[in-house]
């Protein structure tokens, strides 16, 4: 069975300071992909990361892929309060297109 | 376009009864997924249609819980005899095609048994 495992489950942080969020997995994924969900909607794509290695920036916000296509990382750098949510990283699972989610990162960022 | 809407957004019912949870893919999306979301934790799969078959029923919890579409339309979720347990968000998702791993998501719909 394909689990991911995301940490700190909870985080809450003064804007202005960075932070990294964690998601590892004992299996290898073809691609894992991150999502921001904030309350009462449902989760928004952010990026999604294929190559073992590769590093992705979107804006303040940088992922990466482990080489071994484990592992993911998400930092934000100079968080806002607009950065607030559920951040969820994903991955699909057999050939139906079917996502695995992490348990979920709570971040709070406060002004 | 339209996003995936679904409805009703809140669903209030009493244990024992049986609940319909709607949900209208982006217009186009071969793929459609049901998933449930407990309270601060991330989705678990339920259900996966390639038009209106569904080939991967793997997750859903029960056979109280049962799914249909219609075409490459909507989708019904149905709960027979709800349980407390069942009180959760349940999310829809949408995607071109099952191979294309961009899903897109509706707000859900939050299902609370009394």
């Amino acid at each position: 069975t394909q689990l991911l495992e995301q940490s700190p489950q909870f985080l809450s942080i003064q804007e202005g300071e960075n932070l990294t969020v964690y998601c590892n997995s004992s299996s290898v994924f073809s691609s894992l992909q991150w999502y921001r969900q904030e309350p009462g909607e449902g989760p928004v794509l952010l990026v999604t990361v294929v190559t073992g290695g590769e590093v992705k920036k979107l804006k303040r916000l940088t992922f990466q892929f482990g080489d071994a296509r484990k592992d993911s990382s998400l930092h934000i750098t100079a968080a806002q309060t607009g950065d607030t949510g559920l951040y969820l990283c994903a991955g699909p699972s057999g050939n139906t297109g079917k996502l695995i989610f992490g348990q979920g990162t709570t971040l709070q960022v406060k002004p | 376009g339209a996003g995936v809407s679904q409805s009703p957004s809140n669903k209030v019912t009493e244990k024992g009864k049986d609940v319909e949870l709607r949900c209208d893919p982006i217009s186009g999306h071969t793929a459609l997924y049901w998933y449930r979301q407990r309270l601060g934790q991330g989705l678990e799969f339920l259900i996966y249609f390639q038009g209106n078959s569904a080939p991967d029923k793997s997750g859903l919890p029960s056979d109280r819980f049962s799914a249909e579409r219609t075409g490459e339309s909507v989708s019904t979720l149905t709960i027979q005899r709800t349980q407390q347990e069942d009180s959760a968000v349940y999310l829809c998702a949408s995607s071109r095609s099952r191979i294309y791993y961009e899903q897109y998501f509706g707000p859900g719909t939050r299902l609370t048994v009394t």
